[in-house]
């Protein structure tokens, strides 16, 4: 079992709809979770971050964490063709300062 | 504040050659992470250094070494290159909030090695 899974994709949607992107963690010693979005041949950059259990909004972007259920998602509404990237979800456990463990990425097409 | 930097961000290379790659992150932080982005693969962590010292190592080869300065930029030095190596090699950099850790890349370094 990998320690960070996400949907596979590639998942598309039409421009205006509602993105979800999850992502599954085994850790549970996991305290900080975070969602990059990653253009093609470009680094990851930092969408958002979180924490605690519940629902973090940013924009149009949501992300959601449900440490229980060892489980985070993103929601990213009114869905933008600039949007299609590919998205990774990170996780920091509380005994790896400093170490991200990465799931593989869901690449995401906004279809205008 | 100025994002974190790496240089170079191109480099061509040949199997068996050594290459540094270098990293300056964000002003204040103290911590460095350096990962291997490959297709196959996906983002793979190699290690992290605070305050000087390494606190975290991957599963990779000793071929792949680091080091940090008191300035907090960190070096990545990969000797005897293979094919394999070929890679984005990204730098990231974090400051800790309590237990609150958030960590911000930067543009990476695209080796190729021929």
């Amino acid at each position: 079992q990998k320690e960070v899974e996400q949907n596979s994709g590639p998942l598309s949607v039409p421009e205006g709809a509602i993105a979800s992107l999850n992502c599954t963690y085994s850790d549970r010693g996991s305290q900080s979770f975070f969602w990059y979005r990653q253009y093609s041949g470009k680094s990851p950059e930092l969408i958002m971050s979180i924490y605690s259990n519940g629902d973090k909004e940013d924009g149009r972007f949501t992300a959601q964490l449900n440490k229980a259920s060892q489980y985070v998602s993103l929601l990213i509404r009114d869905s933008q063709p600039s949007d299609s990237a590919t998205y990774l979800c990170a996780v920091i456990s509380n005994t790896n300062a400093g170490k991200s463990t990465f799931g593989d990425g869901t690449t995401l097409t906004v279809k205008p | 504040k100025a994002g974190v930097t790496q240089t170079p961000r191109y480099l061509i290379k040949t199997r068996g050659q050594q290459v540094t790659l270098s990293c300056s992150p964000i002003s204040g932080h103290r911590s460095v992470s350096w990962y291997q982005q490959t297709p196959g693969q996906g983002l793979q962590f190699l290690f992290e250094y605070f305050s000087e010292t390494q606190r975290n190592k991957g599963n990779f080869p000793g071929r792949f070494s680091g080091r940090q300065f008191s300035n907090s930029r960190s070096e990545m030095n990969v000797s005897t290159l293979e094919l394999g190596d070929s890679a984005l090699y990204l730098c990231a950099s974090s400051q800790l909030a309590g237990s609150q850790e958030t960590q911000y890349f930067g543009p990476g370094t695209r080796l190729l090695v021929l």
